[in-house]
């Protein structure tokens, strides 16, 4: 399976800017790159996504390598509500239409006040 | 209008029972895929419904089995549960026939325990 690899903790300051950083090494062509978030016991909450552009949302930036071998994920002014596990994601295509959203491990994020 | 919805948010099952979760799909969604997440880890794949037929399949045993109705909602089964199927179980939903990266929207999950 197509893997990403993530620092497993940052920190931040409220109001400053966050770069969580992400590699995928060995993504393929036709993989999407997903960020999504997630607080304890809830589900996963969409960031943003993208192919080989940057792509800007109301929440975030998403900044991709050229080679699209890594991403990097923008918080442009960090809240203590930003608080929460950050997952690089490949959107991977199979057979048949079939589509899956593969984890890394993702990144805890803290936002110090 | 209503997220995914999931049921029951909590449920706890000893070795050997069979479970069943159940998952409503945003509105105008046909696929749904499920994913299960254990304790400190990413979720993992399970398995993507559309139209009522399976797409795709994770790396898990035959004992998870899962179906999608005619309004898309759909359930997860699992036979002989194990302690190791004690997990969180997230279902997403996203729109099918559109052209690039689909965006899965997830459901808040169940928590199994398993005894």
């Amino acid at each position: 399976d197509a893997k990403t690899t993530q620092p497993n903790s940052m920190e931040s300051n409220e109001e400053e800017p966050v770069h969580l950083p992400c590699n995928h090494s060995t993504i393929s062509g036709t993989d999407y790159i997903h960020w999504y978030r997630q607080l304890p016991s809830q589900g996963p909450e969409y960031v943003i996504h993208g192919l080989t552009s940057n792509v800007n949302n109301r929440m975030a930036s998403l900044a991709i390598a050229e080679d699209r071998k890594s991403s990097t994920l923008i918080l442009h002014r960090a809240t203590l509500r930003d608080a929460a596990v950050y997952y690089c994601i490949l959107r991977v295509l199979g057979q048949g239409g079939s589509e899956k959203l593969v984890f890394g491990k993702g990144t805890k994020l803290t936002v110090n006040p | 209008d209503a997220g995914v919805t999931q049921s029951p948010t909590h449920l706890i099952k000893t070795r050997g029972q069979h479970v069943t979760l159940r998952c409503s799909p945003i509105s105008g969604h046909k696929s749904v895929s499920w994913y299960q997440q254990v304790l400190g880890q990413g979720p993992q794949f399970i398995f993507q419904y559309y139209e009522k037929e399976e797409r795709g399949r994770g790396n898990f045993p035959d004992r998870f089995s899962a179906r999608q109705f005619p309004n898309y909602s759909s359930e997860l089964n699992v036979n002989a549960l194990l302690l190791g199927d004690s997990a969180l179980y997230l279902c997403a939903s996203s729109l099918a026939g559109t052209s690039g990266g689909r965006v899965q929207f997830f459901g808040p999950g169940t928590r199994l325990t398993v005894l």
